[in-house]
């Protein structure tokens, strides 16, 4: 059974830092394509940052690219989002997201519960 | 950046109702896209990939069609389980999500 299980959410204060983990278990981790996808309460999704299988492709919105850097690490079966400078308008439910296939050209089959990061002073 | 438009917004609907929510991509995005339910509190679920294949699991009420810029997902006679959000999302180039349809009680 896949499962996907996010960590590191929490209060930050403006220009802080938080790293995001998501724990794989259930499948070939370097197999697939990954994700964070963010969602403002009650607004739409936006995909964040993507990575390949092979990790060779990566993908960042407009929106934290600069700001952030997503990794996986096979070893562990975890997927990383390193974010800095962060901002209100960062806050957000954070999903990771396991693609169907290992290129970024992929739908989303599987998805964590989320978790929350607040970025407020 | 492709941008993806979906209508109408809110959609009002009884049970047994046949449903039809339309996409529009900026540019052709050949037959790369997705169609999720949404339901509050709860991470989204895939129903279609690839416009019109459809999620292992998926009630064959959902289908989805359409190719190029235009894509409709239709839900053949809508279950009281089906009031929810639904998005859609290309992924021909990077992923976008559509705003959002939310299916409401008539």
């Amino acid at each position: 059974e896949v499962q996907l299980l996010e960590s590191g959410g929490g209060l930050v204060q403006p220009g802080g830092s938080l790293r995001l983990s998501c724990a794989a278990s259930g499948f070939t981790f370097s197999n697939y394509a990954m994700s964070w996808v963010r969602q403002v309460p009650g607004k739409g999704l936006e995909c964040v940052s993507a990575i390949s299988g092979s990790g060779g492709y990566t993908y960042y919105a407009d929106s934290v690219k600069g700001r952030s850097t997503i990794s996986g690490d096979t070893s562990k079966n975890t997927l990383y989002l390193q974010m800095n400078s962060l901002r209100a308008e960062d806050t957000a439910v954070y999903y990771c997201a396991k693609g169907k296939y290992q290129l970024l050209r992929s739908a989303v089959d599987y998805w964590g519960q989320g978790t929350l990061v607040t970025v407020s002073s | 950046d492709i941008q993806m438009t979906q209508s109408p917004s809110t959609l009002s609907a009884s049970v047994g109702d046949r449903v039809t929510i339309t996409c529009r991509a900026s540019q052709s995005i050949s037959s790369w896209l997705a169609w999720y339910q949404q339901k509050p509190g709860k991470a989204p679920k895939l129903l279609i990939y690839k416009a019109s294949n459809l999620e292992s699991g998926v009630p064959s009420r959902f289908s989805g069609s359409g190719s190029g810029t235009e894509f409709t997902l239709t839900i053949s006679s809508l279950q009281p389980d089906d009031f929810a959000t639904y998005y859609c999302q290309q992924y021909n180039s990077y992923w976008t999500f559509g705003q959002g349809t939310k299916v409401e009680i008539k």
